[in-house]
């Protein structure tokens, strides 16, 4: 049963420190996605990649996040440094990269920045 | 520019009564549509989606979405909702330009008493 795995699940931390998520795209798909959600603002796009290359950042804050493929099977997403209005749901979703695709979507890693 | 308005926040229906979720889209060009669930502490599964033809569309779990053109709309139906259908529901338009980003609209919450 192919899926998108993250991690961590959760993580709680202090503001000012590194947080680093993880991203297991699923096998043969080529385009990631990274969302946020947040009762303010629901689901925003931050970031995505096709063939790992970033195709769109602009949604993410450029000063504290990063986002980088090392590899085809790995996604990672970078705060440095956390605040405490970065606490959300990030997830992270992959697809086939076309028009009609679905994108699958992970179960997400819930960030509390204390 | 793309956006997404689901008019209701939160629905309450009962067991076994009818469903309709409304979702109206601003978008230039003939829009690619999804409607996607999200269950407590879960990620965002697919029910659905819309490309072309027959503008009355089936999904998973029962569910159904009919589009229509001329009022810009894509409503998600259940002829008889189940307690497992709690949810968070969310429609979606593709953004071609960018193959396959997605633009969420803010999100349904359906309760559903028994």
């Amino acid at each position: 049963d192919a899926r998108v795995t993250q991690t961590p699940r959760h993580k709680v931390t202090e503001m000012g420190q590194e947080v680093t998520m993880r991203c297991q795209p699923i096998l043969g798909h080529n385009t990631v996605f990274w969302y946020r959600q947040t009762m303010m603002q629901g689901l925003e796009l931050l970031a995505y990649f096709r063939n790992r290359a970033p195709l769109d950042d602009s949604g993410m804050p450029k000063d504290r996040f990063s986002a980088e493929m090392p590899d085809a099977t790995l996604a990672t997403l970078k705060i440095q440094p956390s605040e405490p209005r970065d606490s959300a749901v990030y997830f992270c979703a992959s697809g086939l990269g076309g028009n009609r695709d679905e994108q699958f979507f992970g179960p997400g890693t819930r960030l509390t920045v204390l | 520019a793309q956006s997404v308005t689901q008019p209701d926040i939160h629905i309450t229906v009962s067991e076994g009564a009818s469903l309709e979720l409304r979702c109206n889209y601003s978008y230039g060009a003939t829009p690619y549509l999804f409607w996607y669930v999200q269950s407590p502490g879960q990620g965002l599964q697919l029910l659905l989606k819309y490309f072309s033809g027959d503008t009355l569309v089936q999904g998973i779990k029962g569910f159904e979405a009919e589009f229509k053109r001329s009022q810009s709309s894509f409503n998600l139906r259940k002829p008889s909702v189940h307690w497992s259908d709690a949810a968070e529901y969310f429609c979606a338009v593709g953004v071609q330009e960018y193959g396959n980003k997605l633009v969420f609209g803010a999100g349904t919450i359906l309760r559903v008493k028994s």
